[in-house]
């Protein structure tokens, strides 16, 4: 069945480090990619999405390309700030009409 | 435009009370959804609805139903609370015509069952 698998956390890191959160998939076909947020005691939002193989989505500094070949939509960001600490979550949906199939998040803790 | 709106954010229940979690959105959106949320489990969909008067089990159903009143409002009821479903719950809604296929989110509502 269609999964997402993503790196384990707590993600422990110093302001201004870079941040690699791993995220791999399992799907028929092809998926539409996305990266949540969820900052503390608030619900999911959406940071990114790319919809296609070698696409690339971009927010607030974060990055993720769609990786066909390695079935892989790693997040990075090369500077990171205190206010990025939250829990972030891997998604796909196989198209519109599909449910979004969630990893299980991985909590980022920044020091300032 | 408020979005997806959850009442209300926090409930105590003791065993076997029941309860009942609402959700409303103005977007204007077909798809609504019901999720929960616990430590290490990340999100796990309990019920969904595709459109107005359908409604689907998720992946972990058992001890809730659900109402799809309309399209604005997507209810979640808890007929006989128990421990194991202490949990904070969100509810979700998607436009799934054209190339949205983003899901937007409700701020969440914290349960605790005693």
């Amino acid at each position: 069945g269609n999964s997402v698998t993503q790196m384990e956390g707590p993600v422990t890191l110093s302001e201004e480090a870079f941040l690699t959160i791993n995220c791999t998939y399992t799907a028929t076909g092809y998926p539409s990619l996305f990266w949540y947020v969820q900052y503390p005691g608030e619900g999911l939002q959406l940071l990114l999405k790319a919809t296609k193989a070698d696409d690339k989505g971009s927010n607030k500094g974060f990055e993720a390309t769609y990786r066909k070949e390695t079935t892989s939509f790693h997040l990075e960001k090369g500077s990171v700030q205190v206010s990025d600490s939250a829990v972030y979550f891997c998604a796909l949906t196989r198209s519109r009409d599909d449910k979004i199939i969630f990893g299980k998040g991985t909590r980022l803790h920044i020091l300032p | 435009n408020a979005g997806v709106t959850q009442t209300p954010k926090f409930q105590v229940l003791k065993t076997g009370q029941s309860m009942t979690l609402q959700c409303a959105q103005d977007m204007n959106h077909n798809s609504m959804y019901w999720y929960r949320q616990d430590p290490g489990m990340g999100l796990r969909l309990i019920y969904y609805s595709a459109s107005e008067g359908t409604t689907d089990k998720g992946e972990v159903p058992n001890g809730y139903n659900v109402s799809r009143l309309n399209k604005r409002e997507f209810s979640l009821r808890l007929e006989s609370a128990a421990p194991s479903q202490t949990s904070v719950y969100f509810c979700a809604s998607r436009e799934n015509r054209g190339t949205q296929e983003t899901q937007y989110f409700g701020p969440g509502t914290r349960l605790l069952v005693l």
